[in-house]
């Protein structure tokens, strides 16, 4: 079955503890991409990825790191998270650019940061 | 700067009536797709249909079709034929002009009223 899949689902951790979200596809997309939801602000893209070893900064990548070393996997680190990472947070995954193709969705991580 | 923007936070439609969710994108590209997509209470998110900027006609796919008025930078979803399945929240997207990051709208919150 075609999917992304991340974990874990739900998290909760405290103040300046290093966690890792893996992310996961089976689709043989390029574009990956990691993104936050927010009550009001919709979703906002952390970072993405083009392809191996190509990545860049979405809108909000402050506080976050991500890296891309095999084209399946994506996973997103918070080095040192802090409350206002408390967050819903997505992995999507494309074939093709933005621009061309739709985004394929993750279930979604649920991170509380106390 | 790049702009995606849904201004009704909330929408409600009676069952088995029509509605119309609203968005505006701002570009500077002549060549691209925007997206709706849906996302229930399980928080998946899901593509309810795409539109390509340059085709004349409008998307449609079932129940669900879009208004596109490029010169106007509108970007509607018609629901027909409202169902309670259709609870949920909806997000507008696109890309971002001259960069491959990927935008949504804040949302719109549709309740089915039985």
């Amino acid at each position: 079955e075609a999917q992304v899949t991340q974990n874990p689902r739900y998290l909760i951790t405290v103040t300046g503890k290093k966690l890792t979200v893996t992310c996961s596809q089976n689709m043989n997309h390029e574009y990956m991409s990691w993104y936050r939801q927010d009550p009001g602000l919709g979703l906002r893209q952390i970072y993405y990825s083009m392809n191996v070893e190509v990545t860049d900064k979405g809108d909000v990548p402050e506080g976050y790191k991500v890296s891309r070393k095999e084209k399946r996997n994506f996973p997103l680190i918070l080095e040192s998270p802090s409350p206002n990472q408390t967050s819903l947070y997505f992995c999507a995954s494309s074939l093709l650019n933005p621009g061309r193709g739709e985004q394929f969705f993750g279930p979604g991580t649920r991170l509380t940061v106390l | 700067a790049q702009t995606v923007t849904q201004s009704q936070p909330e929408m409600s439609v009676q069952e088995a009536e029509t509605v119309t969710l609203s968005c505006t994108y701002d570009t500077s590209e002549s060549d691209y797709y925007l997206f709706w997509y849906k996302q229930p209470p399980s928080r998946q998110m899901i593509l309810v249909i795409r539109q390509e900027a340059y085709k004349q006609q409008n998307a449609t796919e079932n129940r669900f079709s879009v208004n596109f008025q490029k010169a106007a930078k509108s970007f509607s979803l018609k629901i027909s034929d409202s169902q309670l399945g259709d609870a949920a929240m909806y997000f507008c997207a696109g890309p971002s002009s001259g960069t491959y990051k990927y935008i949504f709208g804040t949302g719109t919150r549709l309740k089915v009223l039985a």
